[in-house]
């Protein structure tokens, strides 16, 4: 069975810090990748999506994502983060012999102070 | 993508009694929709698949009696939690499926006292 293991359960940064959250994938075949993000008191949104092409993806809100097949990884970035993107981070996959089905990671809860 | 509601966003209820959770695609017409709990600090957790027209697939050591799943339009799935119990607490969330990418509704808190 597939499963999405994302390192960081916590982190805390300050306003124009760097961000980047690791995910990694454990599935052979062909993946699709994922990354939604969750606002206090919202629903999830998508943040980006990957199926195929360039390997860097870019997202809204000045996020963006790089699929490295040989490390199983789809890590998310945003080069300065502001206080608005505290929220938790859900990284997703859905691998070919899942069907449709998204495996989520363990999420990761990002506070950016002030 | 796609607009997805929920209702109620939250519900009490006693245990030993039923709870009926809808999730509506507002703008899409959806062949697939899928069910989630998500326990407190969790990730979400795949309870189903929901087809429209035809019965649900569950995911393993999900009860199908005790989930009730009802997708009779292209836009609304209903959740039926039955005999709720308190270990049913959680927040339950629903997905539409557009091609290969979920939309995801609000949620819906439930308590069971």
């Amino acid at each position: 069975a597939q499963s999405v293991s994302q390192h960081n359960h916590h982190v805390i940064l300050s306003e124009a810090a760097s961000l980047e959250l690791g995910c990694n994938y454990s599935y052979g075949g062909t993946v699709n990748l994922f990354w939604y993000v969750q606002y206090p008191g919202q629903h999830l949104q998508l943040l980006l999506k990957y199926f195929s092409g360039d390997p860097l993806v870019k997202g809204i809100k000045g996020f963006e994502a790089e699929f490295i097949k040989s490390k199983f990884s789809f890590n998310l970035r945003k080069p300065s983060v502001q206080w608005s993107d505290t929220a938790e981070y859900f990284c997703a996959v859905n691998a070919g012999a899942a069907g449709n089905k998204l495996t989520f990671g363990g999420g990761t809860r990002v506070l950016v102070k002030p | 993508g796609a607009v997805v509601s929920q209702h109620p966003s939250r519900v009490i209820c006693k245990s030993g009694t039923s709870v009926k959770i809808e999730c509506r695609s507002l703008d899409f017409q959806a062949t697939t929709m899928f069910w989630y709990r998500q326990f407190p600090k969790q990730s979400l957790m795949l309870m189903a698949t929901s087809n429209e027209g035809s019965k649900a697939t569950y995911e393993q050591g999900v009860e199908k009696d005790k989930f009730l799943i009802n997708h009779a339009s292209l836009t609304l799935s209903t959740l039926t939690v039955t005999s709720a119990h308190p270990e049913d607490s959680s927040f339950y969330i629903c997905s539409v499926r557009v091609t290969d990418t979920q939309y995801f509704g609000p949620g819906t808190r439930l308590t069971v006292l």
